[in-house]
């Protein structure tokens, strides 16, 4: 079965500083990962995704992560925090292929607080 | 805009009332998903349809909720006899399902309130 585990479930830092966000991941097969992130009152946005291509994988607002099959990780990360970056972040794995539907399994988020 | 559309976004009703939720997908997706959000988790997926067919559901959609998409286009998700357990935010999402890989576009959510 498919799950993903966030190791923080809040992460806070200062502006300018590097963020790092902990998610591994459990599959039986080679997994789609995805970070989502999730403002107050907004809608879930799609960071990144990884599909099996590079294993680093760059994303909007200068957020990037790694896939490690060794470790099972997928962590996020972004070089200088800024302040419109405070907002929940979601790993997730899709479930099944083409043909399994792709649903989505949530890790339980991680808040990302930015102190000025 | 093109995007993901979920009416209404916020319902208050009382236990026992039915509630019936709507959502627009993108209009060339294929794959339309529901999944439920409650405070301080990540959403958890509810059921999906490719086109018009309800293919999966979760174990978490008890027989008091019933989802439907008529023409492949838009769907309805109903609560009847909802319970203060319901009280969540509902969110819809859609992609292209071409693969495992696919974006799923979301909504804004409704956010159901039982009291």
């Amino acid at each position: 079965a498919q799950s993903v585990t966030q190791l923080d479930s809040h992460v806070s830092v200062s502006e300018g500083t590097p963020v790092l966000l902990r998610c591994n991941y459990s599959s039986s097969y080679s997994p789609s990962l995805f970070w989502y992130v999730q403002h107050p009152n907004k809608g879930l946005q799609l960071l990144l995704k990884y599909t099996s291509a590079a294993t680093l994988v760059k994303g909007i607002n200068g957020f990037e992560a790694e896939f490690k099959k060794s470790e099972t990780s997928f962590h996020l990360t972004k070089p200088s925090a800024h302040m419109s970056d405070a907002a929940e972040y979601f790993c997730v794995v899709s479930v099944g292929a083409l043909y399994q539907g792709g649903k989505l399994i949530f890790g339980q988020g991680t808040e990302l607080s930015v102190k000025p | 805009d093109t995007g993901v559309s979920q009416d209404p976004r916020h319902k208050i009703t009382k236990r026992g009332q039915n509630v019936t939720f709507r959502c627009d997908p993108i209009s060339e997706h294929n794959r339309l998903y529901w999944y439920r959000q409650t405070l301080g988790q990540g959403p958890e997926f509810l059921t999906y349809f490719q086109n018009e067919a309800q293919l999966e559901k979760s174990r978490l959609l008890s027989n008091r909720f019933s989802a439907e998409r008529p023409k492949g286009s838009f769907s309805t998700l109903e609560i009847q006899r909802t319970e203060q357990g319901d009280s969540a935010m509902y969110l819809c999402a859609s992609s292209s399902g071409q693969g495992a890989g696919d974006e799923q576009f979301f909504g804004p959510g409704t956010r159901l309130t039982v009291l």
